[in-house]
């Protein structure tokens, strides 16, 4: 068990262009979810996945962002046309349901900086 | 949504023991409290949870009010590596599985 792995770690883009950010969850994991945080608040909740299903999405998720879990295994998070605002930690979490109360396991983030 | 309340910040010293409330008085009788902590530059890490029994691991304690609505976590020695913001949570067992994060306690520990 490696835990969850997120890819880029950082990332700096200019304004309206798009990017791509990957998670790979802990193996065998049915549940995936992707939060957002800014400096000096508490994640904020996405959208998550089970399997490849996506269930539930905030209305955080505007239209320029768009998340896939094609196989349910990883997953990645598309933010096109970014905007300076789009500046956060993007976090990949992810659990089991076979796990009791299913404890969500968080990923180091991915820091994206937009100029 | 649930919600919780905490204090912004909270200093202690090292080696003594650490209590960081938690306020919630909209929870529900299913809701289970989830603790979370996060370190500089990484992710939250999982911390402990309760229902309404105390409860203990190898991190921390869990001390939970009899009427639910507010609880306390429990550092018996803190460290400097126990330096972090600390979530409490309202963990919805029906209808959806976010986890709905305040804005933390950020603990600093002294030397």
């Amino acid at each position: 068990d490696t835990g969850v792995s997120q890819d880029p770690r950082h990332k700096i883009t200019k304004r309206g262009q798009n990017v791509t950010f990957r998670c790979d969850p802990i193996s065998e994991h049915n549940r995936l979810y992707w939060y957002r945080q800014t400096l000096g608040q508490g994640p904020e909740f996405l959208t998550y996945f089970q399997n490849e299903a996506q269930l539930e999405k905030s209305r955080l998720l505007s239209d320029r962002f768009s998340a896939e879990r094609p196989k349910g295994s990883f997953s990645t998070l598309e933010i096109q046309r970014t905007e300076q605002g789009d500046s956060a930690m993007y976090l990949c979490a992810s659990s089991s349901r076979l796990e009791a109360l299913e404890t969500q396991y968080f990923g180091p983030g991915t820091r994206l900086l937009v100029l | 949504d649930a919600k919780t309340t905490q204090p912004n910040s909270m200093e202690s010293n090292e080696e003594e023991p650490v209590h960081l409330p938690c306020n919630h008085s909209t929870i529900s009788g299913t809701d289970y409290i989830h603790w979370y902590r996060q370190l500089p530059s990484q992710g939250p890490e999982y911390v402990i949870h309760g229902l309404t029994s105390n409860v203990n691991n190898r991190m921390a304690s869990l001390a939970i009010a009899e009427d639910r609505k507010s609880s306390t976590l429990i550092l018996h020695r803190a460290t400097l590596r126990d330096a972090a913001v600390y979530y409490c949570i309202l963990r919805v067992t029906s209808g959806t599985y976010k986890y709905i994060f305040g804005t933390g306690t950020r603990l600093k520990v002294l030397a």
